[in-house]
């Protein structure tokens, strides 16, 4: 079955970017019937969506972080990725990848989560 | 954005007890209401989509209802698998947003 595995730095400094892969296995990226997601979870708090990509490249951002992110897709690799700049310690969380469902846009699969600090 | 609000925000309930947890949003988001499972430590599982729909292999006394603002998520028969915190999302419209959490304890 379709598993996702985030990867990545787990220590990141303050004012840097923090950059993510998900690599996806079981199942094929291309699939029109899916998005794929960011999500992030602070310690103790709640979840925040980050933002989505479609296999067109067609991207929509959480309007609190868009003048910072970035999410790409690599199809050849089966891979999306996160790009965050200007990290603060408020960027501080586990950062978790799924896949969302086209139509009724629930997260259906996640990833295990990464855990990423910003800290110098 | 579309705010989420959960009720209670805890609770403590025993083994076997019916469970019910109220999810509303600040604006009519139609039946694009899901809910997710978390326990500490682990990714969310996705329970219930489109407000009423059972994801595959989610046990059977897990069921959601609602339309338009109001939503909730029922589990008929507490199991000790089932303590854990839970989350509404509303994928009406992005930015997709979650509710605060509600976190199911043991009595």
């Amino acid at each position: 079955q379709v598993q996702l595995q985030e990867s990545g730095p787990g220590l990141v400094k303050p004012s840097q970017t923090l950059s993510l892969t998900c690599t996806v296995s079981g199942g094929s990226i291309s699939s029109g019937n899916y998005y794929w997601s960011w999500i992030r979870q602070p310690a103790g708090k709640a979840l925040e969506w980050i933002g989505r990509i479609y296999i067109s490249g067609s991207t929509n951002y959480n309007p609190s972080l868009k003048s910072r992110v970035t999410i790409s897709i690599n199809t050849s690799k089966n891979q999306f990725s996160l790009k965050l700049t200007s990290v603060t310690a408020a960027d501080t969380a586990v950062y978790y990848c799924a896949r969302v469902m086209n139509y009724d846009g629930a997260f259906d699969i996640w990833g295990h989560g990464t855990m990423v600090t910003v800290s110098s | 954005d579309i705010q989420m609000t959960q009720s209670p925000s805890s609770l403590s309930a025993s083994v076997g007890d019916r469970v019910t947890i109220t999810c509303r949003a600040s604006q009519s988001i139609s039946r694009y209401l899901n809910w997710y499972q978390q326990k500490p430590g682990k990714a969310p599982k996705l329970l219930v989509y489109a407000a009423s729909s059972l994801q595959s292999g989610v046990p059977s006394r897990f069921s959601g209802s609602g339309s338009g603002t109001d939503f909730t998520l029922t589990i008929s028969s507490l199991q000790p698998e089932d303590f854990a915190t839970y989350y509404c999302q509303q994928s009406y419209r992005t930015p997709y947003t979650f509710g605060q959490g509600t976190k199911v304890e043991i009595k």
